[in-house]
């Protein structure tokens, strides 16, 4: 079976400060995991994938299959990171996707 | 970009009818969709998979009579709920995945809020 882990409901940072959320994950075969975003009032988004190593508006998360983990970090928040952030991992032939709790992340000015 | 929508946005209805929700991929084919179901301040829970051609695949404890699955072309699957209850009010989430691509992506709708009396 499959889970993915957020310990944190609720972040709160200042502006300015580092940001890391949290995720663990457990599962059998080679993961696929992605952070999604969620900002008010607005969908679902992709905010960035493992795969691809990259860093999208200043996030950037580094799978670490030792710890089994994928924390998503930021070195200065910004007012508007302020979201719910979903760790997701992506599994099976029709790609399955099992999501964390979430964890609001709450920027404070 | 990839645009999946969803229709209606927000449904009321009386206990013991059906309701029925679509999702369309907007300028992608999605062999692959997905529904989810999410309650206030809680996180996205699958239902089911819905696959182009062929029966939904439902996760353990979704009942398949109830909530029924279609995935009739590559662009659009609907989800109705059969005789709603109150307890089936809930913001119901569908994404679809992009065919052909490499990365195992998603794209999602803007959710449906189901508000059953």
């Amino acid at each position: 079976a499959q889970r993915v882990t957020q310990p944190e409901k609720l972040l709160s940072v200042f502006k300015g400060a580092p940001v890391e959320l949290k995720c663990n994950y457990s599962y059998s075969g080679s993961p696929e995991l992605f952070w999604y975003v969620q900002y008010s009032r607005q969908r679902l988004q992709l905010l960035l994938r493992h795969i691809s190593r990259e860093s999208i508006k200043g996030f950037t998360a580094d799978l670490n299959k030792g710890e089994t983990s994928f924390h998503l970090k930021k070195p200065f928040a910004q007012e508007e990171d302020s979201a719910m952030y979903y760790c997701a991992l992506h599994s099976g032939g029709y790609q399955k996707v099992t999501f964390g709790t979430g964890t609001k992340l709450q920027v404070i000015p | 970009g990839a645009v999946v929508s969803q229709h209606p946005s927000r449904v009321i209805c009386k206990s013991g009818t059906s309701v029925k929700i679509e999702c369309r991929s907007l300028d992608f084919q999605a062999t692959t969709m997905f529904w989810y179901r999410q309650f206030p301040k809680q996180s996205l829970m699958l239902m089911a998979t819905s696959n182009e051609g062929s029966k939904a695949t439902y996760e353990q404890g979704v009942e398949k009579d109830k909530f029924l699955i279609n995935h009739a072309s590559l662009t659009l699957s609907t989800l109705t709920v059969t005789s709603a209850h109150p307890e089936d009010s809930s913001f119901y989430i569908c994404s679809a995945r992009r065919q052909g691509v490499t990365y195992n992506e998603q794209f999602f709708g803007p959710g449906t809020r189901l508000t059953v009396l």
